[in-house]
C-alpha cells in the first residue's frame, strides 16, 4: 500500500507566485482532509471533501486558497497569489468514512514563500 | 465549539520508563472519537491509538494505551516502557461523529526519551 502521496515534498516561491500542491489518497478512501501547520497556529483543518464534494471549507483562510477534487483519487490545493504568512507544512490526509477509522497522513509539503 | 487541550508541552522520560501525555476535550456531543498521533522530527504524521466516546474498555495498541476517562473529559496516552525511538511530539485530536473526520488538535506534546 503506498500510502497517501503528496508532491511536491517542498515547494519554495516567491510571493505572488501561484502554488498547487498535489495530493493522492488512499485507494479506496472517500474522505481526503488538507491540513495546514504552522508554530503559531498547529495543525489546523483547511477543508475535507466527501465522495469528491467539498463539504467544509470553513478553515480555508481566505479567496487566495482553493482545492479541488476532480475524481477520487486526486486532489490539489492552490494558493494564488501567494504570501509569506502562507509558509507552513501543507498535510494531505485520507480515511474511509465511517466511525472509528483513523485518517492516513501524507508526508507533507514544506511550502516556503520568500 | 469542540476544544482540545494539552497542557505539557515538554515532557523528559527516562528509556524502559512509562510515560503519561495529558489531553482534555470539551464537547457537548455524546458521540465522538479521539485520536492520538505520533509526529518525529522527519515531520509525518503517524496513527497510534483511538477511542470511540461509547467504547466501554480503554484503547490498547502495543506499548501504547488510553486512560479515557469520559466524566472527566479526559483521553491521557500512556507509553509504557518508553525507547529512544518514542521521540517525537504526540498530538491529541477529536471529530465529532456528524462530521467524521474532521479532526481539530491539541497543541501538542514534546516528548524527549534520553537513555
Amino acid at each position: 500500500d503506498a500510502g497517501v502521496i503528496q508532491s511536491p515534498r517542498h515547494e519554495v516561491t516567491e510571493m505572488g507566485q501561484e502554488v498547487t500542491l498535489r495530493c493522492k489518497p488512499i485507494s479506496g478512501h472517500n474522505s481526503l482532509f488538507w491540513y495546514r501547520q504552522t508554530m503559531m497556529r498547529g495543525l489546523e483543518l483547511l477543508i475535507y471533501f466527501n465522495n469528491n464534494v467539498p463539504i467544509d471549507d470553513s478553515g480555508m483562510p481566505e479567496d487566495r486558497f482553493s482545492a479541488k477534487m476532480p475524481n477520487a483519487s486526486f486532489s490539489t490545493l492552490k494558493i494564488q497569489p501567494s504570501e509569506p504568512r502562507d509558509s507552513a507544512v501543507y498535510f494531505c490526509a485520507s480515511t474511509l468514512t465511517g466511525r472509528d477509522n483513523e485518517q492516513f497522513f501524507g508526508p507533507g509539503t514544506r511550502l516556503t514563500v520568500l | 465549539a469542540q476544544k482540545i487541550t494539552q497542557t505539557q508541552p515538554g515532557m523528559f522520560v527516562q528509556e524502559k520508563e512509562a510515560v503519561t501525555l495529558d489531553c482534555t476535550y470539551d464537547t457537548s456531543d455524546p458521540s465522538y472519537g479521539l485520536f492520538w498521533y505520533k509526529q518525529p522530527s522527519s515531520g509525518e504524521m503517524i496513527f497510534l491509538i483511538y477511542q470511540g466516546s461509547y467504547d466501554q474498555q480503554n484503547a490498547t495498541e502495543g506499548r501504547y494505551s488510553l486512560n479515557f476517562q469520559k466524566a472527566r473529559k479526559s483521553a491521557n496516552l500512556v507509553i509504557s516502557a518508553s525507547q529512544l525511538g518514542d521521540s517525537a511530539m504526540y498530538f491529541c485530536a477529536m471529530t465529532l461523529t456528524d462530521s467524521w473526520g474532521k479532526l481539530q488538535f491539541g497543541a501538542g506534546t514534546q516528548v524527549v526519551v534520553t537513555p
